[in-house]
């Protein structure tokens, strides 16, 4: 069974910094892209940031360059979002995904349970 | 980057009806559009791919359909494990992919 686990969400200070990490199970973590994806209280999806297989091809949202880094540890089967400079807009639930795509981002098929981030002084 | 517009944004069904939903892009995303389910306080989950295909295990009363810049998502018969947000993605340009805003589907 495919399992998606995220942590590392809590309550950071504007202008303070977090690292999101995603633990993977259930399938050959080294085969898939993957991304992260948040969504605001109240509010739509968002896509932030997408890395393929091997950490070849990275994309980011232009709402995060610049300020978040995503990176994988294929040894580990974990994602991870390092996210700087955090601003009260990027208060969210950040959800871990599975991409069916191999280079460039596509759909995702498997979600996490996401984590929140709350940014607020 | 591409625009999705859903609409509508909010609608209100009953047990056993027809429902569409309508997903608009700014710009031709040929077939590349997914959808999703969402209900509250949990993950979105796959529905559609591609337009059109239907992801294993979603029942075969959600279908999609659609190409270029007009896309739906139609459930032939609502059941109440339906009632939820439905997004539409685009994934035609890696430069952002896009979500819609979203549609609630409400129990009249």
């Amino acid at each position: 069974e495919v399992q998606l686990v995220e942590s590392g969400g809590g309550l950071v200070k504007p202008g303070g910094s977090l690292r999101l990490s995603c633990a993977a199970s259930g399938f050959t973590f080294s085969s898939y892209s993957m991304n992260w994806v948040r969504q605001a209280p109240g509010k739509g999806l968002e896509w932030v940031s997408s890395i393929s297989s091997s950490s070849s091809y990275i994309y980011y949202a232009d709402s995060v360059k610049g300020r978040f880094t995503i990176s994988r540890d294929n040894a580990k089967n974990s994602l991870y979002l390092q996210m700087n400079s955090l601003r009260a807009e990027d208060t969210a639930v950040y959800y871990c995904a599975r991409d069916w795509g191999v280079v460039v981002p596509s759909y995702f098929d498997y979600w996490g349970q996401g984590t929140l981030v709350t940014v607020s002084s | 980057d591409i625009q999705m517009t859903q609409s509508p944004s909010t609608l209100s069904a009953s047990v056993g009806d027809r429902v569409t939903i309508t997903c608009r892009a700014s710009q031709s995303i040929s077939s590349w559009l997914a959808w999703y389910q969402q209900k509250p306080g949990k993950a979105p989950k796959l529905l559609i791919y591609k337009a059109s295909s239907l992801e294993s295990g979603v029942p075969s009363r959600f279908s999609g359909s659609g190409s270029g810049t007009e896309f739906t998502l139609t459930i032939s018969s609502l059941q109440p494990d339906d009632f939820a947000t439905y997004y539409c993605q685009q994934y035609n340009s890696y430069s952002g992919l896009t979500f819609g805003g979203g549609t609630k589907v409400e129990i009249k």
